[in-house]
């Protein structure tokens, strides 16, 4: 079965800095799908980026980018120049490729919090 | 597009009773899901309809959980007999599908059960 492993419970971040949350996955799949959702307080989840796995170049959505490495099993998210409504959960989340299945599997998480 | 919603936004009750949420998802989406979420965990899947019909349950639906989505349009998801570990936030969340490519989900606010 996959997993998703996000080790970072909680992330500060001050505002207009950088951050890097970090996520991990397994699976024994070619092919795949990896996403970032936003979850802010009491607030529905919305999409931040996805990355299709049989893409070398890594997805940006303007202030935020993904570092891809498909050998590793690994695929951060960075934020630039934080504000302070990026302050959120951050889920990173694993889709198989095969569109029969369509199960998102989620980490548990990364408190963001952003400072003035 | 008003995005995918849910009601009731909470819903308080006592255990053995029975429960109804209704998700309507995003106009001509194919596709809706339906997540549990705990309290630090992220949510994890539960089922999934192709139009009116139910493709993949989990493990974590139970006997006492049914869901339904008949024409294909909104959803429903009934809990009877509830438990307090039935206590959670539901997702839902819809995506349409698209020559045969994998789609992405957009989510709903969500309907957060409290059980007494």
């Amino acid at each position: 079965a996959q997993t998703v492993t996000q080790s970072q419970p909680e992330m500060s971040v001050q505002e207009a800095e950088t951050v890097t949350l970090s996520c991990t996955y397994d699976t024994s799949e070619s092919d795949y799908y990896l996403f970032w959702y936003k979850q802010p307080p009491s607030r529905q989840m919305i999409l931040v980026i996805r990355q299709e796995a049989y893409k070398q170049q890594n997805a940006t959505e303007n202030r935020f980018s993904v570092n891809f490495q498909k050998a590793a099993k690994s695929f951060s998210l960075k934020i630039s120049d934080s504000q302070l409504g990026d302050a959120a959960m951050y889920f990173c989340a694993y889709l198989p490729g095969n569109t029969g299945f369509q199960k998102l599997v989620f980490g548990t998480g990364t408190r963001l919090l952003v400072s003035p | 597009d008003t995005g995918v919603s849910q009601n009731p936004r909470h819903k308080i009750t006592k255990r053995g009773q029975n429960v109804t949420f209704r998700c309507d998802p995003i106009s001509e989406h194919n596709r809706l899901y339906w997540y549990r979420q705990t309290l630090g965990q992220g949510p994890e899947f539960l089922t999934y309809f192709q139009n009116e019909a139910q493709l993949e349950k989990s493990r974590l639906l139970s006997d006492r959980f049914s869901a339904e989505r008949p024409k294909g349009s909104f959803s429903t998801l009934e809990i009877q007999r509830t438990e307090q570990g039935d206590s959670a936030m539901y997702l839902c969340a819809s995506s349409l599908e698209s020559s045969g490519s994998t789609d992405t989900q957009y989510f709903g606010p969500g309907t957060r059960l409290t059980v007494l």
